[in-house]
């Protein structure tokens, strides 16, 4: 089983959806949670950490669920820069980041 | 802030010879950096770790005869690929970290090798 897995998707919407990635877990010790973007040939950039409580930034909400080690994370009107790929990202420790394989997201106009 | 540079962007080698990628931290002091390497339409996977002024730990299945890495200073870190094969084509990245203060690591902006 993979340490981290995701639906590699590829997810295709219209512009103005709402559209939700999930990501599981198998280390019960992982400490701490994110998301990730990777365009295409470019490096992952931050898109937002992810914590118990849930949190929103502006069109993106993250959410963690421990007990079923489980994370999401939900875009609302989806606008054509969205169309990317999502990487769900575990740390256990500073120094042991696990990557999903990510979801690619098209948004189409 | 927190800004990875990483030297080459693109190098395209024989097969035998050894290519050197460099990742720096341009704003900060990295106490630890990290090297990934990505196949195509895979995720991420940690190659090593490396800590300024030690020896880097290799992840396993990783040859650390093969991939020669030196963390020299706060700044720079060091890949070398050694006798690349074309298998060995990938899209390296490295990224940096305070530490032990953050889980947040910053990436540099990858070097695609391409061993022909």
């Amino acid at each position: 089983r993979k340490e981290v897995e995701q639906d590699p998707g590829p997810f295709n919407v219209p512009e103005g959806a709402t559209v939700a990635f999930n990501c599981t877990y198998s280390n019960s010790a992982s400490q701490s949670f994110f998301w990730y973007r990777q365009d295409c040939r470019k490096e992952p950039k931050l898109l937002m950490s992810v914590y118990s409580s849930g949190n929103e930034d502006g069109r993106f909400t993250a959410q963690l669920n421990r007990a079923s080690q489980y994370i999401s994370l939900l875009i609302r009107d989806s606008k054509l820069s969205d169309s990317a790929t999502y990487l769900c990202v575990v740390t256990t420790s500073y120094n042991d980041m696990r990557f999903g394989a990510g979801t690619r997201l098209t948004v189409k106009p | 802030g927190a800004v990875v540079s990483q030297h080459p962007s693109r190098v395209i080698c024989k097969s035998g010879t050894s290519v050197k990628i460099e990742c720096r931290s341009l704003d900060f002091q990295a106490t630890t950096m990290f090297w990934y390497r990505q196949f195509p339409k895979k995720s991420l996977m940690l190659m090593a770790t490396s800590n300024e002024g030690s020896k880097a730990t290799y992840e396993q299945g990783v040859e650390k005869d093969k991939f020669l890495i030196n963390h020299a200073s706060l700044t720079l870190s060091t890949l070398t690929v050694t006798s690349a094969h074309p298998e060995d084509s990938s899209f390296y990245i490295c990224s940096a970290s305070y530490g032990t203060a953050s889980y947040e690591q910053y990436f540099g902006p990858g070097t695609r090798l391409t061993v022909t």
